[in-house]
């Protein structure tokens, strides 16, 4: 099946430094991409969506200015959390699909960040 | 956004059948229904996905009720690795996941 790869699978960085995280897909052309952040024992939480090319429409509640998705190419898309508190602290996936609801999703295998 | 109910946990014994179900009342009819599972401390896994008809892959079977307002996912032969968290979603123009529905396998 379709590879979505995500970078960095862990990572633990300073309160008030910043973090990208990379989300590819391998083997074909991601259109579309979400981003979702996961806290212990709960669900995903969408963050935002983002079409290539295009800016990342995000979910209400969610800081733009903090969290900076990129959606340059058709196999890249960034998340960088900027400015990061403990509170950030959390599980963040990306999803891929190339194309809209007709297709499946395909996931990373996530991010695991800690901010001290 | 169309919501989806599902039930919390379930349980089911090793190669017997499980039928995993979800609401989805709200969801318009360009909705498509997915489903994915989530083992811990990994990113979700596709399942399986449909719209109205009935639809069957390697891993699992999809029953679509013909209203639309609910389906069901059926997993033939329950191993130990099918024990995750579940997950319906109706994707409209975001992929939205609900609470899920932990299942649990027992040898």
């Amino acid at each position: 099946g379709a590879v979505v790869s995500q970078h960095p699978s862990r990572v633990i960085c300073k309160s008030g430094t910043s973090v990208k995280i990379e989300c590819r897909s391998l083997d074909f052309q991601a259109t579309t991409m979400f981003w979702y952040r996961q806290f212990p024992k709960q669900s995903l939480m969408l963050m935002a969506t983002s079409n290539e090319g295009s800016k990342a429409t995000y979910e209400q509640g969610v800081e733009k200015d903090k969290f900076l998705i990129n959606h340059a190419s058709l196999t890249l898309s960034t998340l960088t959390v900027t400015s990061a508190h403990p509170e950030d602290s959390s599980f963040y996936i990306c999803s891929a699909t190339p194309g809209r609801r007709r297709t499946e999703a395909f996931f990373g295998q996530g991010t695991r960040l800690t901010v001290v | 956004d169309a919501k989806t109910t599902q039930p919390n946990s379930m349980e089911s014994n090793e190669e017997e059948p499980v039928h995993l179900p979800c609401n989805h009342s709200t969801i318009s009819g360009t909705d498509y229904i997915h489903w994915y599972r989530q083992l811990p401390s990994q990113g979700p896994e596709y399942v399986i996905h449909g719209l109205t008809s009935n639809v069957n892959n390697r891993m699992a079977s999809l029953a679509i009720a013909e209203d639309r307002k609910s389906s069901t996912l059926i997993l033939h032969r329950a191993t130990l690795r099918d024990a995750a968290v579940y997950y319906c979603t109706a994707w409209t123009d975001k992929l939205i996941f609900g609470t899920g529905t932990r299942l649990q396998v027992f040898p």
